[in-house]
Parts: C-alpha cells; structure tokens; sequence
C-alpha cells in the first residue's frame, strides 16, 4: 500500500534554531498538507500545496513558516525560529483530492 | 467549512457494535462525510467517506440521512484493537482536504 514518509520520527532544536520537517508523498498525489498537533489537542491544518504554490494557509502558518516542493518526490516544511510553542507532531499528508488523505507517521518536534 | 460535533468518549466492550454520532448542521451540498482513526503518536487513518444513504467498507458503516445534518460511523464487533479516536470530518467535493478542520474526535475506549 502506498504511504507518505516523514523524516525525522523525532527532532529535537533549541529555541530560535531553524527547522526543516522532510515528507514523500505518495506519488501520484496532486495536494499536499502540513498539519500539526500540539499534545493531547486537536489536528490543525497548517497549509496546503497544489500547483506548485500554496494553495490555502490557516492563522498558524505565519511568516515563521514556508512550505517547498524542492523536486519531485519531496516536500518540506521549515520553521525559521522555532518557539516553545512550535513543540508538537507534524504531520505530512497527500491526496488526489477530495477522497481519501493520507497522512505520514509525524514528525515530533520537541523546542527547548 | 462545516462545523462539526461529536461526543468527546465512548466505551464498549469487545464484541459490540459501536456507533458514532456526527452532528454537521452546516453543511453545504458539495460536502462530503469523512472519518478518520487515530491512535496515540500516529497519523489520521481514513476509514470511510459518504454523500448521502449508506457506505459500507470492509472496517465499518456510514449512515446519512437525507437531510445530510448527521451521520452515524457504525463500527462491528468491536476490538481492543478499535481502542482510538475517531474524527469525523466535512470535505468539500474539489480542492482536497483544504482547511479541513478536525475537531476533537471521539475517544472510543474498548473494554475486554
């Protein structure tokens, strides 16, 4: 079955350092997303990619953030200066459109 | 987007028949019904998505009636295994999961 993969499982980054989340999604895949979820909360919708742009971004994905389709297989999500804030999962999904998303295993990013 | 509502826990023992209840009062006729399983530290699992009547999968059922401002996830014979949350999620019918907004799910606990 295909999947989305996200690297690394776990990151840990002082307060202020510059983070770069990795995902594949799955190939034949025309959107993409960044969702995050801090501990014990709600999965938020961070952006969303189509086209080559973005497509959509929630209050969240503030200036701190940008989202890139470097080549064809990966996307990535970089954090600039990261906050004690910014701790939770990300995760990554993609999908041919409105049916079925697939999501990645997360990325834990822990800020101290 | 669609607001959605559902109970905050459940529990059942294993063998039962589960069903989930989804109120979404707002929703526009290019909606569709969607949810997702989660367990602790990893990503949203599709599980079924509906328009209208019923859907059945190899894991469960959706019902929606016809007014389309609820639906019932309907899981059988439930397992330890089923131990999850369970969110219930409106789409749209283009643009993918753009802005999709999960609420706070439903913690289905299952009791030997």
């Amino acid at each position: 079955e295909p999947e989305v993969t996200q690297t690394p499982s776990h990151q840990v980054t002082q307060m202020g350092q510059e983070v770069i989340l990795r995902c594949v999604p799955i190939s034949n895949h025309l959107y993409f997303y960044w969702y995050r979820q801090i501990l014990g909360q709600k999965v938020e919708f961070l952006v969303s990619f189509y086209n080559n742009e973005i497509s959509e971004k929630s209050e969240i994905f503030d200036d701190q953030f940008s989202v890139e389709r470097p080549d064809g297989s990966n996307f990535t999500l970089k954090i600039r200066s990261t906050k004690l804030e910014d701790s939770a999962m990300y995760f990554c999904a993609s999908s041919e459109g409105e049916l079925e998303a697939f999501f990645g295993q997360g990325t834990r990013l822990t800020v101290v | 987007l669609a607001k959605t509502t559902q109970p905050i826990s459940m529990d059942s023992y294993e063998g039962q028949e589960v069903n989930i209840t989804c109120s979404h009062n707002n929703i526009a006729t290019n909606d569709y019904i969607t949810w997702y399983q989660q367990f602790p530290s990893q990503g949203p699992r599709f599980i079924i998505q509906g328009y209208k009547t019923k859907v059945t999968n190899e894991v469960a059922s959706l019902f929606i009636p016809a007014d389309r401002k609820s639906s019932t996830l309907s899981l059988p014979r439930v397992s330890l295994s089923d131990t999850a949350v369970y969110y219930c999620l409106v789409v749209k019918d283009s643009g993918g999961y753009q802005k999709v907004t999960f609420g706070t799910g439903t913690k289905l606990q299952v009791i030997p």
